[in-house]
């Protein structure tokens, strides 16, 4: 079966700091891959989205990038954190049209 | 104005009763999505739908593709379906996001 690994669960970063976040899928080949941020008393937003290995296209501008060294491993970084980055970051997949999402890691900038 | 809107933005029902949920969208779209996120932030994929109605136990999803609008509702609601509910429509490869309705189920 299908399962998405994301981690840390929570991460405090102070304001400045650099950023990596990891997400990585079992039991699939070539997936589409996903990045959304969820702000508080706000919906999701698609930052990054993948449909293969180096191909990563940015939904959003900011100051978050996202990489895939891998086929089944989705990075999300940022060299400087703002206080605006704060929130929760959901990595998804999907094989057809059906995204399963990852359990998230809830980001706080201070 | 957003492309996929929903309403409403918050709920609250007494357990047993029947619960909608509306979303409307202005987009074209290959599929339309019902989402579950529960309190910690999880999220679980509910339905996905391209034409008509889908059920699964006390849920039940909609579409109407000429009107560009969709429902989900709930029979004899639980707290345990306590949760918020995210309508998302699918384009090419991506989908975009409705607000949220927060359901908050009492016994």
């Amino acid at each position: 079966s299908q399962t998405i690994h994301q981690w840390p669960a929570t991460l405090v970063q102070p304001v400045g700091s650099p950023l990596s976040l990891e997400c990585t899928v079992e039991g699939t080949s070539n997936p589409n891959l996903y990045w959304y941020r969820q702000a508080a008393g706000r919906g999701l937003q698609l930052l990054f989205y993948s449909v293969g290995i180096g191909q990563i296209s940015s939904e959003v501008p900011q100051n978050l990038s996202a990489s895939r060294p891998q086929d089944r491993q989705f990075i999300l970084s940022s060299k400087k954190l703002l206080l605006s980055d704060s929130g929760f970051y959901l990595c998804a997949w999907s094989v057809r049209q059906t995204q399963y999402f990852g359990p998230g890691t809830r980001l706080l900038v201070l | 104005k957003n492309e996929v809107e929903q309403s409403p933005q918050n709920l609250t029902a007494q357990e047993g009763e029947f619960i909608t949920i509306n979303c409307s969208y202005s987009v074209g779209i290959s599929a339309l999505h019902w989402l579950q996120q529960h309190p910690g932030g999880g999220i679980v994929s509910l339905f996905m739908l391209s034409s008509g109605k889908k059920k699964h136990g006390r849920l039940i999803a909609t579409i109407n593709i000429q009107e560009k609008h969709s429902s989900l509702h709930i029979t004899a609601s639980h707290p345990r379906d306590s949760a918020v509910y995210i309508c998302a429509v699918e384009g090419t490869d991506k989908l975009i996001f409705g607000t949220g309705t927060r359901l908050q189920v009492f016994p």
